[in-house]
């Protein structure tokens, strides 16, 4: 079966830095997207990640290793309006989405 | 930017109503998809479509139908609801052109049956 596991919640500090792992088994892989979705709200696009390595974008930073099937989110310089949940997302050989659970992100100041 | 619209925020239904939900997009695109949201698992897929009046069913079908009439729009029904279709439902649309661009969300619509 296909699998996309993270972790159900996480708590930082304002400031502070926090990974955001994210670890993978589909049938086929065509890149992996991460979402973010603040409660109440629509998923919006983070980043997109088809080959190894990291991808930097401004405090967002997102890594692949598609031999280990593992992604993770970097998220640096914490903002009170980073507590949200964070969608990770895996296109199949199929190209249809599979989604994680999400992981919901708490800042405290 | 590309708005996708859904009819609304929040809907209560009894068991055994017929519920439309709807979804409007203005980006012209090809690909229109409806999931469900229920706490602790993810992202679920209903129905989608990649042109008007074509439809494929995803992984939850049962108890849903859609329609596809004009390309902006995509509508998701129930034909009697039950209350295990209590959930938040969320559309999306992406452009039919590259497999791997990003899906475009609605608000999303909190259905109730009570």
């Amino acid at each position: 079966g296909q699998n996309i596991d993270q972790p159900t919640e996480m708590t930082a500090t304002e400031g502070a830095i926090v990974q955001i792992n994210c670890t993978y088994q589909t049938s086929g892989f065509n890149g992996l997207f991460w979402y973010q979705q603040h409660a109440g709200e629509a998923p919006t696009f983070l980043s997109y990640n088809v080959l190894d390595g990291l991808e930097e974008k401004g405090r967002f930073s997102s890594f692949l290793s598609r031999s280990k099937g593992y992604s993770y989110l970097l998220l640096k310089e914490l903002q009170m309006k980073d507590s949200a949940s964070y969608l990770c997302a895996v296109l199949d050989s199929n190209y249809q989405l599979i989604w994680g659970a999400g992981t919901k992100l708490i800042i405290k100041p | 930017d590309v708005k996708v619209t859904q009819s609304s925020r929040y809907l209560v239904k009894r068991t055994g109503e017929k519920v439309f939900l709807e979804c409007v997009q203005d980006m012209d695109h090809e690909n229109m998809f409806w999931y469900r949201q229920d706490p602790g698992l993810g992202l679920r897929l209903i129905y989608f479509s990649y042109d008007v009046k074509m439809k494929e069913k995803g992984d939850i079908p049962e108890g849903y139908s859609v329609s596809r009439e004009k390309k902006e729009r995509f509508s998701l029904i129930l034909e009697s609801a039950s209350t295990n279709q209590t959930s938040m439902y969320l559309c999306a649309s992406k452009s039919g052109g590259v497999e791997t661009d990003t899906q475009y969300f609605g608000p999303g619509t909190r259905l109730t049956v009570l």
